[in-house]
């Protein structure tokens, strides 16, 4: 079965500071690995994902992830935080039905 | 890039009443729509997915008499709330897929209804 684990509810991390949301998944074949990000009442935005080649994956807004296949992870990062990237983060797991598995979310608060 | 759009973005009504909400594709054709909800500051969960033309899956625990569900056409699914209750106030949020034959191989998420039942 796939999964994926998002283990902090909360990050806050002081604007300016890079920032990292942490994602370990379990899946059966290849990862089909997602972030999405959600502001309030409003539905989920893609960030980026990685389905295959470099480790390294760049996305949306200055945000990245690498994928490490040993540690089973698929951290979101980001260099330097803004206040405006305070939201609701998640990794989801696609399966070869293209269902998605959603982690339980990230809430991110950006301190100014 | 591909939309996917939610009617209405947000709703209320009396209990036992019905809501209806759309979720269309508007630049692709959708093979495949998922059904998601999302209560307060939690994650999502798939309720069922639902290909044009045939009867939706739905997930264990999701009574399908209640949510009911149809693909009509490949850009128009909807999610019927059928005799609503305050314990059904949530987020509801689909999302489409335009299968391997779509130039994006892809699943875009539409904006949410919030459907508040009083």
């Amino acid at each position: 079965a796939q999964s994926v684990a998002q283990p902090e509810d909360q990050v806050n991390v002081a604007e300016g500071n890079p920032l990292t949301v942490k994602c370990t998944y379990s899946v059966s074949g290849n990862p089909y690995l997602f972030w999405y990000v959600q502001y309030p009442n409003r539905g989920l935005q893609f960030l980026l994902k990685y389905i295959t080649g470099d480790n390294l994956v760049k996305g949306s807004y200055g945000f990245e992830a690498e994928f490490n296949k040993s540690q089973t992870s698929f951290h979101l990062k980001k260099p330097s935080a803004l206040v405006s990237d305070s939201a609701l983060y998640f990794c989801a797991v696609r399966d070869v039905g293209n269902q998605f598995y959603f982690g339980t979310g990230t809430s991110l608060t950006v301190i100014p | 890039g591909a939309v996917v759009s939610q009617h209405p973005s947000w709703v209320i009504c009396k209990s036992g009443t019905s809501v209806k909400i759309e979720c269309r594709s508007l630049d692709f054709q959708a093979t495949t729509m998922f059904w998601y909800r999302q209560f307060p500051k939690q994650s999502l969960m798939l309720m069922a997915t639902s290909n044009e033309g045939s009867k939706a899956t739905y997930e264990q625990g999701v009574e399908k008499d209640k949510f009911l569900i149809n693909h009509a056409s490949l850009t128009l699914s909807t999610l019927t709330v059928t005799s609503a209750h305050p314990e059904d106030s949530s987020f509801y949020i689909c999302s489409a897929h335009g299968g391997r034959a779509a130039p994006i191989n892809e699943q875009f998420f539409g904006p949410g209804t919030r459907l508040t039942v009083l």
